[in-house]
């Protein structure tokens, strides 16, 4: 049984420029949420997707966008990339049957120079 | 709102001796709350969870957690640290919508001292 899967695992990018980030959820799980966890801190929630949709935001800027697909997986993208953009990006999914918590992939290191 | 205070960034504990990690919470409404640990360059990984029921919540490797809505916190404890323990530590509320966003503590990061 798949967990959360996500990629890339590592990314590069300069300051200034645009990102995808993506996400499978685990077998069964309808709903992903994205969350940024910078150096030292707790994850922070920056949104939740269910049937294709964005139910629920974080506080983050416009620049931080999403999408859910039919399948369930998930994109998140930022645009015009800051530094401070540099962080670990989580991706976690649920189901709405077994109202389990979270499952939480492995991340994507984003790094800004 | 929520919030997570997780009250020691770091905590040092020699192999074998127990540990505590102490997390408070503060809502408005009822809340569920979990333990998760991350290990080096890895996601999050659920420890244990109280939804309703019984205060005192057993989870996985051992540890367990104490749910006291009179002081609203909710501390990790295992009674014998081994060396794997090693890692940091996340104390997390969400609403009992189920559905709602987590919100996370800072972490504390558990060193185990052979």
């Amino acid at each position: 049984d798949a967990g959360v899967t996500q990629s890339p695992t590592h990314l590069i990018k300069t300051r200034g420029q645009q990102v995808t980030l993506r996400c499978s959820p685990k077998s069964g799980h309808d709903t992903v949420s994205w969350y940024q966890q910078a150096l030292g801190q707790g994850p922070q929630f920056i949104f939740q997707y269910y049937e294709e949709e964005e139910r629920q935001r974080g506080n983050f800027p416009d620049r931080f966008s999403g999408h859910q697909f039919p399948n369930y997986s998930s994109e998140l993208n930022v645009n015009a990339l800051l530094l401070g953009d540099s962080a670990l990006y989580l991706c976690a999914s649920l189901g709405t049957v077994d109202n389990s918590p979270l499952h939480f992939g492995n991340g994507t290191r984003l790094t800004v120079t | 709102a929520q919030s997570v205070t997780q009250l020691d960034s770091q905590v040092p504990v020699f192999e074998e001796a127990p540990v505590e990690l102490r997390c408070n919470y503060s809502s408005s409404v009822s809340v569920y709350l979990f333990w998760y640990v991350q290990y080096p360059n890895q996601g999050l990984q659920l420890l244990l969870k109280y939804l309703s029921g019984s205060t005192l919540v057993k989870g996985i490797n051992g540890f367990e957690a104490e749910f006291n809505k009179s002081q609203t916190s909710f501390h990790l404890r295992k009674p014998s640290v081994h060396i794997s323990d090693t890692a940091e530590y996340f104390c997390a509320v969400s609403d009992r919508g189920g559905y709602q966003k987590v919100t996370f503590g800072t972490g504390t990061k558990l060193q185990v001292i052979p």
